[in-house]
């Protein structure tokens, strides 16, 4: 079945430190939306990517989908201690509206 | 909106136990998901509805669990009997198809149920 994978799956950074996470799919996507779940708290959506090679961009935060829309990738740049909680892609594919979540990427900072 | 609801918020039982989980997803929203997040299994997806109808429940084992959406905002999953191994928490989550500026599907989860089978 369909899998999507997450790297790293655990990231301490200095506060002002560049992160990034990456996602890779098994399957081809048809889009890719990312969430972030706070510790303790629940999933919030982030963005929704669609179009091969998107680059969407959302303050400090820079979201990429690869050009064979298997891959995808979410940049933070000069983390704050706001950013800290895990960072999650989810994708979609063709013929169904279900969404399978990557493995997730917890990130602290350190300040 | 108050966004998803969940109840109860907590749940401790014994195991064997029957449990019931509860969701009111938000108004108007026609899709109603139900995923279960452990520390080994990260988030997975056990069914997902479409306008009250089960869309995809492979991720449900039916051995013991089932999920119904008697109407278009309330939706249960049920355990019967409780395993320890079922221990985690349950989110549930709601969105609505639109195709505005592309089609988006963003989900609103709930503050989840976390569920301790003793």
């Amino acid at each position: 079945g369909q899998q999507v994978m997450q790297i790293p799956q655990y990231q301490h950074v200095q506060e002002g430190e560049d992160f990034t996470t990456y996602c890779n799919s098994s399957t081809t996507l048809s889009n890719i939306q990312w969430y972030k779940q706070r510790p303790g708290g629940h999933p919030v959506f982030l963005i929704q990517l669609v179009k091969s090679g998107e680059v969407k961009k959302q303050k400090r935060l820079t979201f990429q989908f690869g050009e064979a829309k298997k891959n995808s990738s979410l940049h933070i740049t000069a983390t704050q201690t706001t950013d800290v909680g895990t960072y999650f892609c989810a994708g979609r594919t063709s013929g169904t509206y279900k969404y399978i979540f990557g493995t997730g990427t917890r990130l602290k900072v350190l300040a | 909106d108050a966004g998803v609801i969940q109840s109860p918020r907590h749940e401790v039982t014994e195991m064997g136990q029957e449990v019931t989980l509860r969701c009111k997803p938000i108004s108007g929203h026609d899709y109603l998901f139900w995923y279960r997040q452990t520390m080994m299994q990260g988030l997975e997806l056990l069914v997902y509805f479409n306008n009250k109808a089960v869309m995809d429940d492979s991720g449900m084992p039916k051995d013991r669990f089932s999920a119904k959406m008697p109407n278009a905002s309330f939706s249960t999953l049920k355990i019967q009997p409780s395993e320890p191994r079922d221990s985690a928490v349950y989110f549930c989550a709601s969105s609505f198809q639109s195709i505005a500026g592309g089609a988006r599907y963003e989900q609103y989860f709930g503050p989840g149920t976390r569920l301790t089978v003793t």
